[in-house]
């Protein structure tokens, strides 16, 4: 089946450790993106790329990094350095084109717990 | 300034009833597209519709119908006849053409939980 994979659902981390969530997409989309959701809030951009080896920061990219070595593949880590990475992250990709009604499509999210 | 706006943190529907779930947005693009989604309980963000700037007409599918109202920067999302599996979040997103290309950078309301009674 097509669509987004993200691993793991559900992960725990000690303070100080680094952690790196896994996002895999077979849609051959050229973009693909990193969000964040706090409970009860809308998503934040994290990180976003349009092609193979380049990515931008989103509005939030502060104890994140990323990389994108190949086109189905944007694995983020969360690293020691983020105060708050309690939180759902959700990967997305979509289509680069010139057209704003490419739709986003969201993986199933990874909800990772600082303890 | 928020760019996507929900005023109502929660909605209450009868079921086969229809409710209107409000999104105001600011923005000084010209072109742009506005997204609603739906979140369930299990986390996963579903694509419902779509209204792009210069859609002359209101968007529909199935069950869900977009008032697209330009000057007042309003996209309201409606749902006929309500079922008990609509219960969930719904967010408002919009996208911005900057440049002449897209970048898939959804800018999300804060959402707006809908309950469904029986």
């Amino acid at each position: 089946d097509g669509g987004i994979t993200q691993s793991p659902k559900y992960l725990f981390r000690k303070e100080g450790q680094n952690v790196t969530l896994s996002c895999e997409q077979n849609l051959n989309h050229d973009a693909m993106y990193w969000y964040r959701q706090d409970p009860g809030q809308g998503l934040r951009l994290i990180y976003y790329s349009q092609i193979v080896n380049d990515f931008q920061k989103g509005d939030i990219a502060e104890g994140y990094s990323v990389s994108r070595e190949k086109k189905e593949s944007f694995p983020l880590t969360v690293t020691s350095a983020q105060k708050n990475p309690t939180a759902f992250y959700l990967c997305a990709s979509s289509p680069f084109s010139s057209s704003s009604g490419n739709t986003i499509y969201f993986g199933e999210g990874s909800w990772l717990t600082v303890v | 300034a928020q760019k996507i706006t929900q005023t109502q943190p929660g909605m209450f529907v009868q079921e086969k009833e229809a409710v209107t779930l409000d999104c105001t947005y600011d923005t000084s693009d010209q072109s742009y597209g506005l997204f609603w989604y739906k979140q369930p309980s299990s986390g996963e963000m579903i694509f419902l519709i779509y209204q792009g700037s210069y859609d002359e007409q209101n968007a529909t599918e199935g069950r869900y119908s977009l008032n697209f109202q330009k000057a007042r920067k309003s996209a309201n999302l409606v749902i006929s006849a309500s079922q008990l599996g609509d219960s969930a979040m719904y967010f408002c997103a919009m996208r911005e053409n900057a440049g002449g290309t897209s970048y898939g950078k959804l800018t999300f309301g804060q959402g707006t939980i809908l309950t469904v009674h029986p």
